[in-house]
């Protein structure tokens, strides 16, 4: 069962440059969302998608762009990195948000460094 | 905004015993409340979920209980194991403009043999 798959795992870029976290599931979640985690701090939204051609901004949504085509995929985008996005980056899903009984199932974790 | 703490920090206790950790929240009118295992350089497992309407809930040697009043949770883990091991994360699910959850800083819990 792969659940939640986050790719890569581990990644260096540069100040200024982009890139794609890519974050796709099997389970038919129609719910999913991205959260980062900085050292000794629990995880914070940065955005999340209530289903396909949906999203809304969390509470850390400043530097990233979502898009959510497809059920199964809901990528993040950093443009213009910067040494304050240097975290943890995870990625879950769930089968319905407020009010579920479904627990969120999470990624393994996208861990990124800018330097 | 809710806010979610979690007390202690860290724990470390000798295998056998019976713990207690702590998380409280501060708007009471959460839709649920999860408990998160996270082992180093993994992802978080889900351990437990306790609906608005719960007062508790249990699997196996966990048990986690609920107080919507007091914005209180707590995870109970009897008969502890090293296996044990990780970090503790408690998370609350409620509205006010973002559908995700808030989390707690977490509990570093160290099970000695």
């Amino acid at each position: 069962n792969a659940g939640v798959t986050q790719t890569p795992k581990f990644r260096i870029l540069k100040i200024g440059q982009s890139m794609t976290l890519q974050c796709t599931q099997d389970m038919n979640h129609n719910y999913m969302y991205w959260y980062r985690q900085d050292p000794g701090m629990g995880l914070k939204l940065i955005y999340y998608s209530v289903g396909a051609g949906i999203t809304d901004k969390g509470e850390v949504p400043n530097g990233y762009n979502v898009s959510r085509s497809t059920t199964e995929d809901f990528p993040l985008r950093l443009e213009l990195a910067a040494p304050s996005q240097t975290s943890v980056y995870f990625c879950a899903s769930s089968y319905s948000g407020q009010g579920s009984n479904q627990p969120q199932h999470f990624g393994d974790g996208t861990r990124l460094s800018i330097l | 905004k809710q806010e979610v703490t979690q007390i202690p920090a860290a724990l470390s206790v000798p295998e056998g015993e019976n713990l207690v950790l702590n998380c409280s929240f501060t708007d009471s009118a959460i839709y649920n409340l999860q408990w998160f295992r996270q082992d180093p350089g993994k992802g978080l497992t889900s351990l437990l979920l306790i609906q608005s309407s719960q007062r508790e809930q249990t699997s196996g040697r966990l048990n986690a209980s609920l107080d919507k009043s007091s914005g209180r949770s707590t995870l109970y883990i009897a008969a502890s194991q090293p296996g044990d091991s990780a970090t503790y994360l408690c998370a609350a699910l409620s509205g006010g403009g973002a559908d995700g959850l808030t989390f707690g800083k977490g509990t570093h819990l160290i099970i000695q043999p």
